[in-house]
């Protein structure tokens, strides 16, 4: 059984670019989380993803926005990048009416 | 004040130590309490899960939950070196359509052989 993986593992963009982040859920989950997480500062709840249909937004504006597709597997994109936008972004997910959340191992977004 | 507040660290203790790491949140909607284990530039790793007051024990941690307080605990028995990592708290609530964790800061522990 695999994990949530997550790609790419880091990425540096120039402010004002627009970028996207992959994420492959873990078998037989069909809900995806995207968090961001800043350097000190615990995950923050972007969006949830969930038969395709988002599912419940975090406090983010609508330059982040998302996809789930049929295999369950997501991307978060973000456009008009801005400095504070560098940080871990996380992807996590969960099985059919389960609160637990597996998270993978992030991708690192630097923004300059 | 925040949902979820957890004392940030860092906290140093040597190998074998008992290590109490604590949370506090203001939701009483809250009933789903997570720690994950966070080691440096990795995404956080499940460590244990318990639904409402308790405890819950598996190895050498303990979870504990005492939601009358609004407070849960994470005890790590015989700490190990390769337990230095940040501990972060996280919980959420039924009744929603989405089940979106709400974390604390984390805590960084350190343990020195």
């Amino acid at each position: 059984e695999t994990g949530v993986t997550q790609s790419p593992t880091h990425l540096i963009k120039t402010r004002g670019q627009q970028v996207t982040l992959r994420c492959s859920s873990q078998s037989g989950h069909n809900t995806v989380s995207w968090y961001q997480q800043a350097l000190g500062q615990g995950p923050q709840f972007i969006f949830q993803y969930y038969r395709e249909e988002e599912n419940g937004r975090g406090n983010f504006p609508p330059r982040f926005s998302g996809l789930q597709f049929p295999n369950y597997s997501s991307e978060l994109n973000v456009n008009a990048l801005e400095l504070d936008d560098s940080a871990l972004y996380l992807c996590a997910s969960s099985a059919p009416g389960n609160t637990e959340a597996f998270f993978g191992q992030g991708t690192r977004l630097t923004v300059v | 004040q925040k949902e979820v507040e957890q004392d940030p660290g860092p906290l140093s203790v040597p190998e074998g130590a008992i290590v109490s790491l604590n949370c506090t949140y203001s939701n009483s909607a809250f009933q789903y309490f997570m720690w994950y284990r966070q080691y440096s530039r990795k995404g956080p790793e499940l460590l244990m899960y318990t639904y409402s007051s308790g405890n819950k024990e598996d190895g050498r941690f303990t979870a504990q939950v005492d939601k009358s307080s609004k407070y849960i605990s994470l005890f790590i028995r015989d700490s190990q070196p390769s337990d230095s990592a940040t501990y972060l708290c996280a919980m959420t609530y039924s009744g929603g359509s989405n089940y979106k964790l709400t974390f604390g800061k984390g805590t960084l522990l350190t343990v020195n052989p």
